[in-house]
């Protein structure tokens, strides 16, 4: 059983230019959340993605955008790329039904604004 | 709001010695609580979770969690290192079940480092 996956691994942006992430869950999971995580900082909440829509947002701008897919995945964009926007973008999945269920985390995307 | 404050950014322990990374909470509700590790250019794994069952929680690779409702402490511990265990720890606490709509606040993190 594949865990959750994302893609690509790395990624080297500009300032200004626009960035799509993908998360697929792990299988049978219907819930996705996002998060990044700077340098030396734990994980700061993104947005969370339940039945294709945004159901929760933590203190991020509207540069950041999701989507999710009738299948489950999901995809992060972030639009005008500023420096400060370089980190490690973890995906997480989980499913709704099975109650206090533990979160999986993917290997993340790191990304490199310069 | 909630928050998690790690105490000691970085930890070091001898090989065989105890291991204890502290984690204080803070929430308007029953939280729930979760340690992660993550090891270097990886993803985050769940060591355990606290969800209001038994107040010690027991975990995988040896750590256990005891959840201090009087001390809003959820402190990580585990009786012998072992090189192994050298990563980055973090504490999160979540004020819903996840998959109910809550988001995980997390703490800054503790690299934990094992000498022979």
């Amino acid at each position: 059983d594949a865990g959750v996956t994302q893609s690509p691994t790395h990624l080297i942006k500009t300032r200004g230019q626009q960035v799509t992430l993908r998360c697929s869950p792990k299988s049978g999971h219907d819930t996705v959340s996002w998060y990044q995580q700077a340098l030396g900082q734990g994980p700061q909440f993104i947005f969370q993605y339940y039945e294709e829509e945004e159901r929760q947002r933590g203190n991020f701008p509207d540069r950041f955008s999701g989507h999710q897919f009738p299948n489950y995945s999901s995809e992060l964009n972030v639009n005008a790329l500023l420096l400060g926007d370089s980190a490690l973008y973890l995906c997480a999945s989980s499913l709704l039904t099975s109650g206090a269920v533990s979160v999986y985390f993917g290997p993340g995307t790191r990304l490199l604004v310069l | 709001a909630q928050s998690v404050t790690q105490l000691g950014s970085h930890v070091s322990v001898s090989e065989g010695a105890l291991v204890l990374l502290r984690c204080n909470y803070s929430s308007s509700v029953p939280p729930y609580l979760f340690w992660y590790v993550q090891y270097p250019n990886q993803g985050l794994q769940l060591l355990l979770k606290y969800t209001s069952a038994a107040t010690l929680v027991k975990g995988i690779n040896g750590f256990e969690a005891e959840f201090k409702k009087s001390e809003t402490s959820f402190h990580l511990t585990k009786p012998s290192a072992h090189m192994s265990d050298a990563a980055e720890y973090f504490c999160a606490v979540s004020d819903r079940i996840y998959n109910q709509g809550g988001k995980l606040i997390f703490g800054q993190g503790t690299e934990l480092s094992v000498k022979p």
